[in-house]
């Protein structure tokens, strides 16, 4: 168990619906980075936020959009869903946005299934 | 453009053998490696991590081997366990970086 926590852990839902993945940190961590899943691929950087504020930018669709909370807790929103949105989507926390050290640990991941 | 590479996407070996899994790496900005394992149904673990100013580290029975000429590392798994049967990732990032850049990944599967 890394200490992150996601939810839910299963997501079915419509193209054209929104949806909103929730993340809490590990304790203490301040930072928070969503990853995107897709089948057999690796995973790929959506976005990051630390203590409250966008640090880091990947490739993240205008579609989508995330926020962290003054509890650390993050929420990544997912609008207008397409078909090619399905994938496991990962929450990730480290306690410094920066550092030599950047081991990141993740939570058990968000499947999102759109139909 | 895939930035970081593991080319081999299964890996089949024999209980108390050595498993070798490979990566490699097009940017030359990455200075800092790590590996992951992951279950299904299981977010990615924490492995073991390597800076670009070693070219190893031991943790145990798992050892990583960076070659920066060649822009390639390696996870040396000794001796093999069926536990250690998972999808292996490697990741890199710059120092001072933010983000994590994963390759596709490896399927180790250790046969008893």
């Amino acid at each position: 168990d890394s200490g992150v926590t996601q939810t839910p852990k299963h997501l079915i839902t419509a193209t054209g619906q929104r949806v909103t993945l929730r993340c809490s940190p590990r304790s203490g961590d301040l930072s928070v980075y969503w990853y995107q899943q897709s089948l057999d691929q690796g995973l790929q950087f959506l976005i990051q936020y630390y203590n409250g504020e966008e640090r880091a930018k990947g490739n993240i669709l205008e579609r989508f959009s995330a926020q962290q909370f003054p509890d650390l807790h993050s929420e990544l929103n997912l609008s207008s869903l397409e078909l090619g949105d399905s994938a496991l989507y990962f929450c990730a926390s480290s306690p410094r946005p920066l550092g030599r050290y950047n081991e990141q640990f993740f939570g058990p991941g968000t499947r999102l299934t759109v139909l | 453009d895939q930035q970081v590479k593991q080319n081999s996407p299964s890996l089949s070996v024999q209980e108390g053998r050595i498993s070798i899994l490979n990566c490699d790496y097009t940017n030359s900005m990455f200075d800092y490696f790590l590996w992951y394992k992951k279950y299904p149904a299981e977010g990615p673990t924490f492995l073991i991590s390597i800076s670009s100013i070693k070219d190893k580290n031991e943790d145990g029975r798992f050892t990583v081997f960076l070659n920066k000429s060649a822009k390639h590392l390696s996870l040396h798994i000794v001796p093999s366990q069926p536990g250690d049967s998972a999808v292996y990732f490697c990741a890199a990032s710059v120092e001072y970086g933010n983000k994590l850049v994963f390759g596709a990944g490896t399927i180790l599967r250790v046969k008893s």
